[in-house]
């Protein structure tokens, strides 16, 4: 079983629509981030949250919001849509762990959401 | 903040030829280093990482990245690519001191191997 896991994996939607995708992770990581990838720009930091009571908004924070409902769950929503949030989004999980563990300072990232926006 | 720059959107190559991939960040505090690789309609995933120690890295699938402090570069290379290293590239740096611990990413490189 996938450790973090995106739903939907692809949707369609229309300008000003509301749309809310889901993150969810067996990892029992603290740390939960939300990316967009958009050809050519890399992955932007759109929201993240250290834990269940911390939330920060990233580089391009403006017109999205989450909600953290448990440490296992991450939700992004997009209150309105428009046209230029059709992108690919990432969820990814970290663990700050011990220095020197495997896995420490490393992310785990979803298999992401395609999102178009007519 | 930091910048990361990917000096090449694509780079072709033929199969069993050598590549390197090349990355340089901005910031001249100490960092950790990562290389993710996203294959076609798939998350991304971890390749290799420097934290500390050797400045050369080993990762998966044979690839190696060389960390050079003075130069605040962090190339990927590979001997002998094959056909199944298509796929997207991204570098990525994280300020060693930082507490927030976000990830700063490059653009992204796309490797394709032809026959």
């Amino acid at each position: 079983d996938a450790d973090v896991t995106q739903t939907p994996r692809n949707r369609i939607t229309k300008t000003g629509k509301r749309i809310m995708l889901e993150c969810s992770q067996t990892k029992g990581h603290d740390r939960m981030y939300w990316y967009r990838q958009d050809p050519g720009l890399g992955l932007r930091l759109i929201y993240y949250s250290f834990d269940v009571k911390d939330i920060n908004k990233g580089e391009i924070s403006d017109g999205y919001s989450v909600s953290r409902q448990a440490q296992a769950k991450f939700s992004l929503s997009l209150e309105s849509a428009i046209p230029n949030q059709t992108a690919l989004y990432f969820c990814a999980t970290s663990d700050p762990g011990l220095a020197g563990g495997s896995s420490y300072n490393e992310q785990f990232f979803g298999p992401g959401t395609r999102l178009t926006v007519l | 903040a930091q910048s990361v720059t990917q000096l090449d959107s694509q780079v072709p190559v033929f199969e069993e030829a050598p590549v390197e991939l090349r990355c340089n960040y901005s910031s001249s505090v100490s960092v950790y280093l990562f290389w993710y690789v996203q294959y076609p309609n798939q998350g991304l995933q971890l390749l290799l990482k420097y934290l500390s120690g050797s400045t050369l890295v080993k990762g998966i699938n044979g690839f190696e990245a060389e960390f050079n402090k003075s130069q605040t570069s962090f190339h990927l290379r590979k001997p002998s690519v094959h056909i199944s290293d298509t796929a997207e590239y991204f570098c990525a740096v994280r300020d060693r001191g930082s507490t927030l611990g976000r990830l700063y990413f490059g653009r992204g490189t796309q490797l394709t191997v032809w026959p």
